[in-house]
């Protein structure tokens, strides 16, 4: 079982549509949680990064971590064209380089 | 936000010669980056760890001899690919972070095509 678990995809959605990527973990000592987009070609761009449960929204973007069911979202509002990307999530314990990633999901919004 | 520079987004090289990549954090000192390897349509590997002034501690099946990183100060780091082959051909991209409460901010990778 892979320690963070995030179902590739490919996922196809029509522009204005609330867009909903998770990821699942196991191991309860991830503190720190992330989510990138990655346009083809170019590095990942941080779009959140959120310590410990909770939420946390900017602008379209909301994410959301349960550490008791080690699940976290990241939801995309009012979704656009320019959103398609592969989006990655990403967590490491507290103070600690080690971080994983999910193995992204590639999202598509049709105009 | 916390910018990081990487140069260059592509090279093309023969097999047997070697290459560098510079990457630079622009407004922010790194103590720490990374070096990724990404393949299509796959997530990021972790290659090895960079810390200024301090030998690279380099992931598990990874040659330190034939990715040779330095990491002279707190804004650059630099991985050269040794004697490159044609499976050295990947997209290379590298991160860093301001400090171990600060998230991972990339640049832009190099894709290197060996020839």
């Amino acid at each position: 079982q892979k320690e963070v678990e995030q179902d590739p995809g490919p996922l196809s959605v029509p522009e204005g549509a609330i867009v909903s990527l998770n990821c699942t973990y196991s191991n309860s000592a991830f503190q720190y949680f992330m989510w990138y987009r990655q346009y083809s070609r170019k590095g990942p761009e941080l779009l959140m990064y959120t310590y410990s449960s909770g939420n946390k929204e900017d602008g379209r973007f909301t994410a959301q971590v349960d550490k008791s069911s080690k699940y976290i979202s990241l939801f995309i509002r009012d979704s656009q064209p320019s959103d398609s990307a592969t989006y990655l999530c990403a967590m490491r314990p507290e103070g600690n380089n080690d971080m994983r990633f999910g193995a992204g999901t590639r999202l598509t919004v049709k105009p | 936000g916390a910018v990081v520079s990487q140069h260059p987004s592509r090279v093309i090289c023969k097999s047997g010669t070697s290459v560098k990549i510079e990457c630079r954090s622009l407004d922010f000192q790194a103590t720490t980056m990374f070096w990724y390897r990404q393949f299509p349509k796959q997530s990021l590997m972790l290659m090895a760890t960079s810390n200024e002034g301090s030998k690279a501690t380099y992931e598990q099946g990874v040659e330190k001899d034939k990715f040779l990183i330095n990491h002279a100060s707190l804004t650059l780091s630099t991985l050269t690919v040794t004697s490159a082959h044609p499976e050295d051909s990947s997209f290379y991209i590298c991160s860093a972070r301001a400090d171990r409460n600060s998230p991972l901010h990339f640049g832009n990778g190099t894709r290197l095509t060996v020839t």
